[in-house]
């Protein structure tokens, strides 16, 4: 699986727009880039993912740029919520587990 | 659906003794996977396994560490010894081919 890199923090003031990028330059074309988020003391969250397109769905929005070697999740309205852990993944189509790196260290601010 | 459900959420043992941690998967998932948490190290895959059929367990420490999935329903992490450097928090996800992976509340394991 490709590697990701990610900032380790990241502040974002409550009702902003919370913008995480992730880069993956070694992005292979049949892997995805996955985002899960942990808050404290809970299990990692799914939140979405994508293989080449833009998604969105009830809780962010995934943009992946056109070379596909880097993407950025966005949270629209950040809540006091959704202070946790993010983690950007890449994988393969396969049914093996997923590799978790640092992750960002997402606060958001009241 | 109730998700994945781990059991114990805390167990507090003496170095030396066995620990067995429980994981029951969401319904129609079929593969099952186990993930340790520290501090020092993040969160690391242990084994996983497909339609019950243990796949990778490159990931298990030591031969003190076993998993076992006798069905669909159900699996189990043993610890045998366990050891004050296997404190930890360990996770269980399921997920149904490709779709997102599904996390327990985890099970945060103390040996003294």
């Amino acid at each position: 699986d490709a590697k990701t890199t990610q900032p380790p923090s990241m502040d974002c003031a409550e009702g902003r727009a919370a913008n995480l990028p992730c880069n993956h330059s070694t992005i292979s074309g049949n892997e995805y880039v996955y985002w899960y988020r942990q808050i404290h003391s809970q299990g990692p969250q799914y939140i979405i993912h994508g293989l080449k397109n833009n998604e969105t769905n009830e809780m962010a929005s995934l943009i992946i740029t056109e070379d596909r070697k880097s993407s950025t999740l966005i949270l629209p309205h950040a809540t006091l919520r959704d202070t946790a852990v993010y983690y950007c993944i890449v994988k393969g189509g396969g049914a093996d587990g997923l590799t978790f790196g640092k992750g960002t260290h997402l606060i958001i601010q009241p | 659906d109730a998700g994945v459900i781990q059991s114990p959420r805390h167990e507090v043992t003496e170095m030396g003794q066995e620990v067995t941690l429980r994981c029951k998967p969401i319904s129609g998932h079929n593969s099952l996977f186990w993930y340790r948490q520290t501090m020092m190290r993040g969160l690391e895959l242990l084994i996983y396994f497909n339609n019950n059929v243990p796949i990778d367990d490159s990931g298990m420490p030591e031969d003190r560490f076993s998993a076992k999935m006798p069905n669909a329903s159900f699996s189990t992490l043993k610890i045998q010894p366990s050891e004050p450097r296997d404190s930890a928090v360990y996770f269980c996800a399921s997920s149904l081919s490709t779709s997102g992976y599904t996390f327990g509340s985890g099970t945060r394991l103390t040996v003294v």
